[in-house]
């Protein structure tokens, strides 16, 4: 149980350019779900706090107007990076909130590469 | 606000010995903490958790921490390292279940044969 799935694994892309990634929590209903960036050999950072049905809360630091989520219903959360530039490559992992276990499950990350 | 510490970016042990990976947390509130396993190119996998019930906790795969308040750490064990624990670690503390984690910078477990 518990399984987290992102939507795609890696993308590769052009600078300028739009990219959405999916996540979606399998076989529970998550209320909340974050997202998460992870530079290489580094750490992962909070960048913001998905809530179904209203507006995400962006962490200091993090453009809103570039990271645009969407927390469209109980099991799926959206990510776009919109007009992406090379430094927004990177590793983005989503996570899920399981309100039975409180417990954050995350997903496989996807690796974006903006040329 | 919350914080943590991971001592040691790096640590080499040999097969069959001890685990310890150190981790010090920062929390104004009571403090939910966790341990987390990185393969290359993977997600996070949960290994263990600690939320106010039980002081040691175990957890998958033969691990476990201990939560010691006066000493604000969760360090993690296993008392015998297999090399498939060769993997990335990473403590997370949150003050609340719905509040986004803070992770410690990670530390890489190498297992000598």
């Amino acid at each position: 149980g518990a399984v987290v799935s992102q939507h795609p694994s890696w993308v590769i892309c052009k600078s300028g350019t739009s990219v959405k990634i999916e996540c979606r929590s399998l076989d529970f209903q998550a209320t909340t779900m974050f997202w998460y960036r992870q530079f290489p050999k580094q750490s992962l950072m909070l960048m913001a706090t998905s809530n179904e049905g209203s507006k995400a809360t962006y962490e200091q630091g993090v453009e809103k107007d570039k990271f645009l989520i969407n927390h469209a219903s109980l099991t799926l959360s959206t990510l776009t990076v919109t007009s992406a530039h090379p430094e927004d490559s990177s590793f983005y992992i989503c996570s899920a909130r399981s309100g039975a276990t409180d417990t954050q499950y995350f997903g496989p990350g996807t690796r974006l590469t903006v040329l | 606000a919350q914080s943590v510490t991971q001592l040691g970016s790096h640590v080499s042990v040999s097969e069959g010995a001890l685990v310890l990976l150190r981790c010090n947390y920062s929390s104004s509130v009571p403090p939910y903490l966790f341990w987390y396993v990185q393969y290359p190119n993977q997600g996070l996998q949960l290994l263990l958790k600690y939320t106010s019930a039980a002081t040691l906790v175990k957890g998958i795969n033969g691990f476990e921490a201990e939560f010691k308040k006066s000493e604000t750490s969760f360090h993690l064990t296993k008392p015998s390292a297999h090399m498939s624990d060769a993997a990335e670690y990473f403590c997370a503390v949150t003050g609340g279940g719905a509040d986004g984690l803070t992770f410690g910078k990670g530390t890489h477990l190498i297992i000598q044969p």
